[in-house]
């Protein structure tokens, strides 16, 4: 079965600085998914990633999938108190989305 | 577009009674629902994959007798915990997925205490 890890587990970061993410898998990948969840509550897409090499960025958030397709990275830049939460990846091991198996999360606290 | 909504959104219930919880694609049909389980600072657990019209393909462990999945139309599936214990108490999700090719999106939780 696949497995994901995620690290850091949790994070503190100051308003304005940036961060970092990453999620490793024990398999190869045909698509990586990020999502955030806020506490007690369900899941928000944030970015899927298909391709070795693929960046994709949407407002401060970049996440990236490297070449072997076995790593991917979420960067935020400037971090603000909204971006606090709970970033998961989801791992496609089916080439479909019809399962994902999820990391263990990464809880990002951002302080004023 | 692209919304999934669940009802209710947290339930108490008593030991030995049964809850059903609901899964609707508001804004487009589901092919596929899932339902997920979550532990107190835990990962999702994926409990069960529902395809409208057929038994739900339940993940090695969970029981389906307790944790009984109907998906009687495109846009809802619902979860039927039976005889809920204690130890039932969690944070169920569902999700569901428009084109094969797509993402999961996700409902806000249903939270239940028993």
């Amino acid at each position: 079965s696949q497995e994901l890890e995620q690290s850091p587990q949790s994070l503190i970061v100051q308003e304005g600085k940036n961060l970092t993410i990453n999620c490793t898998s024990s398999k190869t990948l045909y698509g990586l998914y990020w999502y955030k969840q806020k506490y007690g509550e369900g899941l928000i897409f944030l970015m899927m990633l298909q391709k070795g090499g693929e960046e994709k960025s949407h407002e401060k958030i970049t996440a990236k999938l490297d070449e072997k397709k076995q790593q991917s990275s979420l960067h935020i830049t400037a971090s603000q108190p909204s971006h606090a939460g709970i970033y998961l990846c989801g791992a496609d091991s089916t080439g479909t989305a019809s399962k994902l198996t999820f990391g263990t999360g990464t809880r990002l606290q951002v302080t004023l | 577009g692209a919304v999934v909504s669940q009802h209710p959104s947290w339930v108490i219930c008593k030991s030995g009674t049964s809850v059903k919880i609901e899964c609707r694609s508001l804004d487009f049909q589901a092919t596929t629902m899932f339902w997920y389980r979550q532990f107190p600072k835990q990962s999702l657990m994926l409990m069960a994959t529902s395809n409208e019209g057929s038994k739900a393909t339940y993940e090695q462990g969970v029981e389906k007798d307790k944790f009984l999945i109907n998906h009687a139309s495109l846009t809802l599936s619902t979860l039927t915990v039976t005889s809920a214990h204690p130890e039932d108490s969690s944070f169920y999700i569902c999700s569901a997925i428009r084109d094969i090719q797509e993402t999961q999106y996700f409902g806000p939780g249903t939270r239940l205490l028993v």
